[in-house]
């Protein structure tokens, strides 16, 4: 996980409140990419960031806003947190002449 | 759409026990392949990858090769070891804006 950092590592929200999550990466790579993952259910892309300044929605973004900061920085929020979104969260980003992810060590979030 | 199934786990074995993973895809034209490796508590890492048909990915002791005919890569190791225990993850991905597809994980579990 080299290159990709995550904060926090652990959260707990009660159902409603917000929260952003941080993920930023030292290896000057263009794209960047939120998934979630829920037992059984593998990986799920909420957005993703092809470079600085675009984003665009995954397979299930709904519940979810981001922001791509700069080239270093991809924030992803949750406005009104619901238990459905009890998950945990990784970021991972991906080099332009490179076809391999390289993930975040992980958000694990509890909404009560 | 693109898809990746896998085998369902959890996969058990002794040490020193034979290994497959199977893995099949199915895309519209010819993805580059993965396998990531998580360990508890961990983002995903990649283990191995083939960019084009024919092409063997190995790395520690496991391997995998790109079926065209059969659209499978499934994962082997000749002899696991407890720590080789963790999620096995396969995935497939090509195209400019790169969004990968994620099998659902198989969980190898190795007892001594």
């Amino acid at each position: 996980n080299a290159g990709v950092t995550q904060t926090p590592k652990f959260q707990v929200l009660k159902t409603g409140q917000s929260m952003t999550l941080q993920c930023a990466q030292d290896m000057n790579h263009n794209s960047m990419y939120w998934y979630r993952q829920d037992p059984g259910m593998g990986l799920r892309l909420i957005y993703y960031s092809a470079s600085e300044g675009t984003t665009d929605k995954g397979e299930v973004p709904n519940g979810y806003n981001v922001s791509r900061l700069n080239k270093r920085e991809f924030s992803l929020r949750l406005e009104s947190a619901a238990p459905s979104q009890t998950s945990v969260y990784f970021c991972a980003i991906r080099g332009a002449s490179t076809d391999t992810q390289y993930f975040g060590p992980g958000t694990r979030l509890t909404v009560l | 759409g693109d898809s990746v199934t896998q085998m369902e786990g959890p996969v058990t074995l002794s040490e020193e026990a034979f290994l497959t993973i199977n893995c099949t895809y199915t895309a519209t034209g010819y993805p580059s392949l993965f396998w990531y490796v998580q360990y508890p508590g961990e983002g995903l890492q990649l283990l191995l990858k083939a960019t084009k048909a024919d092409d063997k990915g190995s790395n520690k002791g496991f391997e995998a090769t790109y079926r065209k005919e059969t659209t499978s890569f499934h994962l082997e190791k000749g002899s696991v070891q407890v720590s080789d225990s963790a999620v096995y993850f396969c995935a497939g991905g090509s195209g400019g804006s790169y969004i990968p597809t994620f099998g659902r994980g198989t969980s190898l579990i190795v007892h001594p």
